[in-house]
């Protein structure tokens, strides 16, 4: 009965190619988050989709992209990954902007 | 400046401390906070939520705000070796379309046996 879940949970890739994390909440909730968390433990938004519509999008290269089929998913394309994407990318969920989010357990994205 | 700073630690007390985890923030629209425990290769859960100054209890844990120095703390107390962990703080603007939440940077928590 996990609520947020993402696969997948590690990945490890060559530079240069295109990769994709999905993420699915069965909460119920309508507004759904991708987070990137450095290897210092900063967490930066990335996305934030409301009712499958984008109302968040900070500065990431557009070679991010977001991808909403319905509100409970949420999935993160990444075209032409380079070094500084290894990171761990966390999926989330909430009711509301101003309520609790939930975080997914991680994906741990490794470019070599 | 970050718009919002957090003591980075790390932090390793013994058992039964009282720990103090704090932060503070320049954009005063910042109305909501929260506290999210993160445990190693985990994904963060939140701890606490406030959207008023003063003080909250759940156990033993306390998260003051203080609006007027803009500055927020979590007190844990009667400290245990499972409170071990990144302690992240969280905070909504009240204003803007498109509200968001900000963390600070964490702290690594490390209680002894």
């Amino acid at each position: 009965d996990t609520a947020v879940s993402q696969t997948p949970k590690y990945l490890v890739t060559q530079m240069g190619n295109d990769k994709s994390i999905k993420c699915e909440q069965n909460l119920g909730h309508d507004t759904m988050y991708w987070y990137k968390q450095d290897s210092k433990k900063f967490l930066k938004i990335m996305f934030s989709y409301n009712n499958k519509e984008l109302i968040i999008n900070e500065t990431v290269p557009n070679r991010f992209s977001p991808k909403s089929p319905d509100k409970a998913h949420l999935n993160l394309h990444i075209n032409s990954l380079e070094l500084g994407d290894s990171a761990v990318y966390f999926c989330a969920s909430s009711q509301g902007i101003n309520n609790e989010q939930f975080f997914g357990p991680g994906t741990r994205l490794t470019v070599l | 400046q970050k718009e919002v700073e957090q003591d980075p630690g790390p932090l390793s007390v013994p058992e039964g401390a009282i720990v103090s985890l704090n932060c503070t923030y320049s954009n005063s629209a910042f109305q909501y906070f929260m506290w999210y425990r993160q445990y190693s290769r985990k994904g963060p859960e939140l701890l606490m939520y406030t959207y008023s100054s003063g003080n909250k209890e759940d156990g033993r844990f306390t998260a003051q705000v203080d609006k007027s120095s803009k500055y927020i703390s979590l007190f844990i107390r009667d400290s245990q070796p499972s409170d071990s962990a990144t302690y992240l703080c969280a905070m909504i603007s009240s204003s803007g379309s498109a509200r968001q939440l900000t963390f600070g940077s964490g702290t690594q928590l490390t209680v002894l046996p």
